[in-house]
């Protein structure tokens, strides 16, 4: 059963502003990832945040995450165009032994 | 030098035909992944496979059968065809089974047509 969902399921904005995509997931969880798929192309891992993370870091790449509310953030600052992607989050659902994804936000910078 | 692999990459096929799709791994993981993802971009697992054993095996349609001749190999072999089986089918690999949170490594995607 799918397990994160992202929110907005689409997004655009232009190059140099900042984005912000959502993940909502149901069970509890030991870790998230976001990943990035190109279209046509296979996903690529960008950062992973353990349960008892709040906040981490990596490049141009801010995640939060919330296990009151079972939430988490991915930011992206400075957008550039190459940013242009799908973004999912994935879950490891707590005790089950696979990662879960979402149906992804695609976001669109513009030049 | 590729990571993950897959062939074909692209397989166009009629109703009712078997195909498989091959997926090879060099980075010496313990597990392989068979995901699907439809025309709305969601992605759902299939199968899981930890050191040529089963681990998962989603409601999926005993149409599709993996099989892993080793560990760096897991291939999926689908039986009568369908139309909806028609879309992008993605291979992965990492060190560890899922629980412990490993980056998974995804192989480029088969997009399989069923006309």
């Amino acid at each position: 059963s799918q397990q994160g969902e992202e929110d907005p399921q689409a997004l655009s904005i232009q190059e140099g502003e900042n984005a912000t995509m959502n993940c909502s997931y149901k069970t509890s969880i030991n870790n998230l990832q976001w990943y990035r798929q190109n279209s046509g192309r296979g996903l690529v891992h960008l950062i992973l945040i353990r349960s008892n993370e709040r906040e981490k870091h990596s490049g141009r790449l801010r995640v939060t995450l919330d296990t009151s509310k079972k939430s988490s953030s991915l930011l992206i600052t400075a957008s550039r165009a190459a940013d242009t992607a799908s973004y999912f989050c994935a879950t490891d659902g707590g005790n089950n032994n696979d990662m879960r994804f979402g149906a992804g936000t695609r976001l669109t910078v513009k030049p | 030098d590729t990571a993950v692999s897959q062939t074909p990459k692209y397989l166009v096929t009629q109703m009712g035909n078997d195909k498989s799709i091959k997926c090879e791994q060099n980075l010496g993981h313990d597990t392989m992944y068979w995901y699907k993802q439809d025309s709305k971009k969601f992605l759902k697992i299939m199968f899981s496979y930890n050191n040529k054993e089963l681990i998962i095996n989603e409601t999926v349609p005993n149409r599709f059968s993996p099989k892993s001749p080793d560990k760096a190999h897991l291939n999926l072999h689908i039986n009568s065809l369908e139309l909806g089986d028609s879309a992008v089918y993605f291979c992965a690999s990492s060190p560890r089974i899922g629980l412990f949170g490993d980056e998974q490594f995804f192989g480029p995607g088969t997009r399989l047509t069923v006309l």
